[in-house]
């Protein structure tokens, strides 16, 4: 009964590759972000995204892109994948106009 | 810039300590503070704050807000290895969906 859940929670792939990770919450939440953290353990927000408005934090690469097909999913695809993009991904929900962020368990990525 | 500093960065006590978490900020259009705890996986939430002076409380862990001087404080009283952890500030700076910034984080560590 996992409230926010990604996968897969590891993944290993090549500089070049295009990868997906997806994120599914049951909570019946209206609002979805996806969130990068580094190897200094530095949580920043890369994307936040409601069925009506897409936010893009401006330091995101365009290789970077989420598609929602419905308000449960949230995944994010990821193109010409850099060694820096080697970092734990963390997806979130939250109510409307709630501060509350419930956080999946994080997908770390390694491209070599 | 909005941002948000917590010190120390890195904290080592014994069990039985109690520890005191700093978290300071400026953001324009705050709505208000929360704390979340890291161990091994996802952010869990701890608190939220949105006014000054109340104390918000959970077993042993308690924390205050002072919106004046822009900073919040969590303790931790009568510590346990449990408590290993790092723990993260967050502030939330309005926009149509809630989006965080977060701090570095705190790692405590509990020796027994």
């Amino acid at each position: 009964d996992t409230a926010v859940s990604q996968t897969p929670k590891y993944l290993v792939t090549q500089m070049g590759n295009d990868k997906s990770i997806k994120c599914e919450q049951n909570l019946g939440h209206d609002t979805m972000y996806w969130y990068k953290q580094d190897s200094k353990k530095f949580l920043k927000i890369m994307f936040s995204y409601n069925n009506k408005e897409l936010i893009i934090n401006e330091t995101v690469p365009n290789r970077f892109s989420p598609k929602s097909p419905d308000k449960a999913h949230l995944n994010l695809h990821i193109n010409s994948l850099e060694l820096g993009d080697s970092a734990v991904y963390f997806c979130a929900s939250s109510q409307p106009g709630s501060s509350i962020q419930y956080f999946g368990a994080g997908t770390r990525l390694s491209v070599l | 810039e909005d941002k948000v500093v917590q010190s120390p960065l890195s904290l080592v006590v014994h069990e039985g300590d109690t520890v005191t978490l700093n978290c300071s900020y400026e953001v324009t259009n705050f709505r208000s503070l929360l704390w979340y705890k890291q161990e091994k996986k996802a952010p869990t939430f701890l608190f939220m704050l949105t006014s000054s002076g109340i104390e918000k409380k959970s077993g042993r862990l308690s924390s205050i807000l002072d919106k004046k001087e822009l900073f919040s404080i969590l303790n931790i009283t009568a510590t346990q290895t449990g408590d290993s952890a790092v723990y993260l500030c967050a502030v939330n700076y309005g926009g149509s969906q809630g989006n965080l910034i977060f701090g570095k984080g705190t790692k405590l560590s509990v020796k027994p």
